[in-house]
């Protein structure tokens, strides 16, 4: 299993573009999430999903939408770029709820860069 | 609403020290409590977990204990290794399925 897989790991855009940051797990987990790191902050959830055509909001929503349309596939898009969501952006994973005794399984990371 | 607090870091240890990283949370309900550890570079990957007061996690020589009255969740580890250098998060789970974190606490040991 390659787990929980994000691409690409490192990104710089301009302020107003747009990008997708690609997040796919291999494990038949119903519930996918997106966290921004920030320093001193620790993992802020962006928006979360409990399965195929069910998402959420979480904490920091705002400048970010998300789909799911497959249960591998967990894409986060930036439709306009502001140097405020330069971060270090996390998907992750996991078989039951976070907030049962499922463990989440965590991508790489993808390092995004707003100028 | 919920939330979870860490001590501030970073940690300096020495190798063969004794480790303790203090947490503290505020919740409704009964919430499950974690670890997590990140390596330089990497994602995280869950240490331990606990999901009910007086419920020890353990996992390489880790330890957490779920304190309900003094809504605690301190790691400790009685012997750190350089190896053990990364940054720890604690982190509440609700019923609601979201997973709030600490703000993390870098730990360096020093040979």
């Amino acid at each position: 299993n390659a787990g929980v897989t994000q691409t690409p790991k490192f990104q710089v855009l301009k302020t107003g573009q747009s990008m997708t940051l690609q997040c796919a797990q291999d494990m038949n987990h119903e519930y996918m999430s997106w966290y921004r790191q920030d320093p001193g902050m620790g993992l802020r959830l962006i928006h979360y999903s409990v399965g195929a055509g069910i998402t959420d909001q979480g904490e920091v929503p705002n400048g970010y939408n998300v789909s799911r349309s497959t249960t591998e596939d967990f894409p986060l898009r930036l439709l306009s770029a502001a140097p405020s969501q330069t971060s270090v952006y996390f998907c992750a994973s996991s078989q039951g709820l976070a907030g049962a005794l499922s463990e989440q399984f965590f991508g790489p990371g993808t390092r995004l860069t707003v100028l | 609403g919920n939330s979870v607090t860490q001590m501030e870091g970073p940690v300096t240890l020495s190798e063969e020290a004794f480790l303790t990283i203090n947490c503290t949370y505020t919740a409704t309900g009964y919430p499950s409590l974690f670890w997590y550890v990140q390596y330089p570079g990497e994602g995280l990957q869950l240490l331990l977990k606990a999901t009910k007061a007086d419920d020890k996690g353990s996992n390489k020589g880790f330890e957490a204990t779920y304190r309900k009255e003094t809504t605690s969740f301190h790691l400790e580890k009685g012997s750190v290794q350089v190896s053990d250098s990364a940054v720890y998060f604690c982190a509440l789970g609700s019923g609601t399925g979201k997973l709030i974190f600490g703000q993390g606490t870098t730990l360096q040991v020093k040979p």
